[in-house]
C-alpha cells in the first residue's frame, strides 16, 4: 500500500503568491518523521523542511511552512511569496521509527510552475 | 563544495560493460544510501550503509554491487545491466539512521543503458 500520497501532479502559481502542496500519509507507527524535498530539473534532491510526529508546532523554514494535521494524517507544504526559482518537483516523504527499515518513503511528487 | 558529491553526472554504457558510480559526503555523516529514480515512479531505496556496514538490501539484483570503504565514500558497481536499469541514481547521507534525521542527497548520476 502506498504510504505517501500526493494528489496534485502539477500546480501553477503566480510569482509572489502563496501555494499549498498536498501530502497525506499512512502509518500505524506512533513515531515518524515527515520531510519535504525539492528537485529542480538538474536532479539534486534538496531537503526543505522536517516535521516530527511528536512535534506540537508546525515546522517553518524561511518561506516554507508545514501544515501538520496529525488526526487527518496530512502534511501539506506551504510556500509563501513564490519565486521563479521555486519551479521544480516537490516530494513529500516519510520515515517510520519502528522496525520498518531505513527507507524514506516518497510520494510521486508535484510539479510546481511559478509564472511571472 | 556541496555536501554530497556524485560522479559521474551522466553515464552511457552498453549492457556488457562494467562501470562504477561514486559518492562522497563531506558532512561527517554515518549513514549512506543509494536510491533509484525511474520516470513516473517514486524513489526506490536500494542499499543502506550505517557505519560502513550494509544494513539493508532492498531486493536489488546482483548486477548492482555496493561498496562502502569508509563512512565518507560509497560506490555502486554496475555489471551486465539491462535497459530497464536506465534511471537517475541518487546517493544520500544522514547523521544517523534515526527517523528524525533528514537525508541529504547528491546531484545524481543519470544512467542510460544502450
Amino acid at each position: 500500500a502506498q504510504k505517501i500520497t500526493q494528489t496534485q501532479p502539477g500546480m501553477f502559481v503566480q510569482e509572489k503568491e502563496a501555494v499549498t502542496l498536498d501530502c497525506t500519509y499512512d502509518t500505524s507507527d506512533p513515531s515518524y518523521g515527515l520531510f519535504w524535498y525539492k528537485q529542480p530539473s538538474s536532479g539534486e534532491m534538496i531537503f526543505l523542511i522536517y516535521q516530527g510526529s511528536y512535534d506540537q508546532q508546525n515546522a517553518t523554514e524561511g518561506r516554507y511552512s508545514l501544515n501538520f494535521q496529525k488526526a487527518r494524517k496530512s502534511a501539506n507544504l506551504v510556500i509563501s511569496a513564490s519565486q521563479l526559482g521555486d519551479s521544480a518537483m516537490y516530494f513529500c516523504a516519510m520515515r517510520e521509527g519502528g522496525n520498518s527499515g531505513y527507507a524514506l518513503n516518497f510520494g510521486k511528487g508535484t510539479s510546481l510552475l511559478v509564472t511571472p | 563544495e556541496t555536501g554530497v558529491t556524485q560522479t559521474p553526472r551522466h553515464l552511457v554504457m552498453g549492457m556488457t560493460n562494467k562501470k562504477s558510480l561514486k559518492c562522497e559526503q563531506h558532512l561527517g555523516h554515518n549513514a549512506m544510501y543509494w536510491y533509484k529514480q525511474s520516470a513516473k515512479k517514486p524513489l526506490e531505496l536500494m542499499f543502506v550503509y550505517n557505519f560502513k556496514e550494509q544494513t539493508e538490501n532492498n531486493s536489488v539484483p546482483s548486477r548492482f554491487s555496493p561498496e562502502c570503504p569508509n563512512s565518507s565514500h560509497l560506490f555502486l558497481h554496475l555489471h551486465t545491466l539491462q535497459p530497464e536499469d536506465s534511471a537517475l541514481y541518487l546517493c544520500a547521507s544522514s547523521q544517523e539512521w534515526g527517523f528524525n534525521q533528514p537525508q541529504h542527497f547528491g546531484d545524481g548520476t543519470r544512467l542510460s543503458i544502450l
